[in-house]
């Protein structure tokens, strides 16, 4: 089964508003990742939180890890059209190092 | 730059005829990874190189092979395309560092396969 459970499946919003995506995951993980894709495009690396991290930031981008509820959340701030994209938090399983297990992914749409 | 090059970026096959996707890579990485994406889904790993080492999913279905001849380079080979197989394939790399912690996977922009 998925790893990662991401809510919501859509969300739309106006350019200036923040945007909060969800992932929920089932076993103990080494770090969590995020990813964005635009349309028609691969994925690119967005942030990265280990285990014992609580909170990371990368420019509008905010990343919390909540280990004990399994659960993560990213929010984009001052969000811009450029920002739409489809979000997939993914993480690795404790003992299993060299793969990844994506959630089923956020679609954003920011509207001018 | 690019650094995870697939091509071709669209390709259109006819049912039951065998096709290639390739994947090339210049960030000398020592994992490749193959991700089937249907449309609003997550990527689904079919199988990864950790170096030479084949690693397939335990769900990756027969039809599906890959090939690994050298650091740099990576194919998937469908045997025999179903209408089902149609999708997008991506190709990922990444590094293990020692201490195992997962990095960052690098994404090529994928090919996109049509069955006729």
């Amino acid at each position: 089964s998925q790893q990662g459970e991401e809510d919501p499946q859509a969300l739309s919003i106006q350019e200036g508003e923040n945007a909060t995506m969800n992932c929920s995951y089932k076993t103990s993980i080494n770090n969590l990742q995020w990813y964005r894709q635009n349309s028609g495009r691969g994925l690119v690396h967005l942030i990265l939180i280990r285990s014992n991290e609580r909170e990371k930031h990368s420019g509008r981008l905010r990343v919390t890890l909540d280990t004990s509820k399994k659960s993560s959340s990213l929010l984009i701030t001052a969000s811009r059209a450029a920002d739409t994209a489809s979000y997939f938090c993914a993480t690795d399983a404790k003992g299993n190092t060299d793969k990844l297990i994506f959630g089923t992914g956020t679609r954003l749409q920011v509207f001018p | 730059d690019a650094m995870v090059i697939q091509n071709p970026r669209y390709q259109v096959t006819q049912f039951g005829k065998p096709v290639t996707l390739s994947c090339s890579q210049t960030l000398n990485h020592n994992v490749m990874y193959w991700y089937q994406q249907k449309s609003s889904q997550a990527p689904k790993l079919l199988f990864h190189y950790y170096d030479k080492d084949f690693n397939n999913e335990a769900d990756t279905p027969d039809n599906f092979q890959s090939r690994r001849p050298n650091t740099s380079f990576c194919f998937l080979d469908i045997r025999s395309p179903g209408l089902g197989d149609a999708a997008m394939y991506l190709c990922a790399t990444s590094t293990i560092l020692g201490g195992g912690s997962n990095q960052p996977q690098h994404f090529g922009d994928g090919t996109r396969l049509s069955i006729l």
